[in-house]
Order: structure tokens, then C-alpha cells, then sequence
């Protein structure tokens, strides 16, 4: 498997416009994660699902922030309007459930290597 | 409020050296605790779990400890290489899928 992989890698935009950034997770990973690392907050959990449900968007900054997974291969994370203060490097990572892998099961992120958001 | 810390932002060890790095937390009972390693401009990479019934787990040249009394793991690199060289993440969950992560400690291990 190729791993998550995210598009775009880098995006530079301007204050105002609007950001989509691509994941595609792990064939046959139900879970599906959204961070975002910066300098000053670190790794924050965004927004999570499973089986393409949306479990827990408490992370979500505001409702500038939404993020959808329309099928299992598949999700986006947008921001509209974006803002300068949104700069970070936004991750998604996907994983497999507790019960698949039973009394091995260790929860592993397999993260992807990253979008990294610049708002001028 | 719920916090996870790591002992420094920055480690610097020597070679062959064993490097010691600290996670601590306070108002959580997680009951899972995971490591990661993250180079420059890459996610990070998964490296152990730890159970909160578990007080240590070993992995070639990396062991955890799980102390839920001090709320506490350290992670140990024996015979440290430049190669070790790289932020390192402490992560826990309850009984969720969803980690949070620790804010992380640089570590430079010079020849």
C-alpha cells in the first residue's frame, strides 16, 4: 500500500480564499483523523471518522473549518475563508479498529506526510 | 484542565549514550499510552503502545514504562546513534480511537 496520501504538499494563498486539502487514507482503514501541527499548540486532533460519520469535530476551530469523507477512499478538510492565523501543516492519518486487531491492536496513526498551509 | 507534557523541548545526548525522554500528564486515565517519532517536514511514525496494565514494553533498542500512579512514561533509546536523532511524541487515549498528543521533545544525538 502507498501509505495516506495528501495533496496538496505546500499551498500558499491569500488571506480570504478559500482551502481544500485531500486525503486519502489506507484501504481498509476505518478511521480516519484530521490534525494540525504548529509551533506554538503542537498536534491538535481536528476531527475524526469512522466508517465516513463524522465521531468527534470538537477540534474544529470554527465553523471556517469544515471537513467531509464522502466514501471510505477519500475526505477533505476546507477552510473558508482562510486566515493568516490558520498557517500550520495539517495532517490526516488513518487507522483500523480495536476489535480487528484484537489483543495486538495498538492503535497505530499511520499519518501522511502532510499539507503545509501558508495565508498571506 | 487536561495536560500532557514532555520533560524539554530539546535533548541533547552523546552518542552510545542512553537517551531518556519524559511524558507526563495530569487529569487524564488514559488506557493506552503511544510513542511516535517525527522528523523535519514528515508525520510521524509510530513506534510502541503501551497498556495502562502494562509497566514496561521493549522494542530492539527502545523500552517504555507506563506509571498510572505517577501518571507518567519515560521512553529510553539504549546505545543512542545520530540516526535517533528527531522530535518525539507521547500519545494517549482512554477508551476512544482518538490519541492526544504531547507537545513533543527534540532530540539530538551528537557523534
Amino acid at each position: 500500500d502507498a501509505g495516506v496520501i495528501q495533496s496538496p504538499r505546500h499551498e500558499v494563498t491569500e488571506m480570504g480564499q478559500e482551502v481544500t486539502l485531500r486525503c486519502k487514507p489506507i484501504s481498509g482503514h476505518d478511521y480516519l483523523f484530521w490534525y494540525r501541527q504548529t509551533m506554538m499548540r503542537g498536534l491538535e486532533l481536528l476531527i475524526y471518522f469512522n466508517n465516513n460519520v463524522p465521531i468527534d469535530d470538537s477540534g474544529m476551530p470554527e465553523d471556517r473549518f469544515s471537513a467531509k469523507m464522502p466514501n471510505a477512499s477519500f475526505s477533505t478538510l476546507k477552510i473558508q475563508p482562510s486566515e493568516p492565523r490558520d498557517s500550520a501543516v495539517y495532517f490526516c492519518a488513518s487507522s483500523y479498529p480495536r476489535l480487528a486487531g484484537g489483543s495486538q491492536w495498538a492503535g497505530e496513526l499511520f499519518f501522511g506526510e502532510g499539507s503545509r498551509l501558508t495565508v498571506l | 484542565s487536561q495536560k500532557i507534557e514532555q520533560n524539554s523541548e530539546a535533548l541533547n545526548i552523546q552518542e552510545g549514550k542512553t537517551a531518556t525522554l519524559t511524558c507526563n500528564y495530569t487529569n487524564y486515565s488514559p488506557a493506552y499510552l503511544q510513542w511516535y517519532r517525527q522528523d523535519p517536514g514528515r508525520g510521524p511514525v509510530f513506534l510502541l503502545l503501551i497498556r495502562e496494565n502494562e509497566k514496561e514494553k521493549r522494542k530492539e533498542r527502545l523500552k517504555v514504562t507506563f506509571d498510572t500512579t505517577l501518571k507518567q512514561s519515560l521512553f529510553h533509546i539504549t546505545a543512542s546513534q545520530p540516526a535517533d536523532s528527531a522530535t518525539y511524541l507521547c500519545a494517549l487515549t482512554g477508551s476512544g480511537q482518538n490519541f492526544v498528543f504531547g507537545p513533543g521533545t527534540r532530540l539530538s544525538v551528537l557523534p
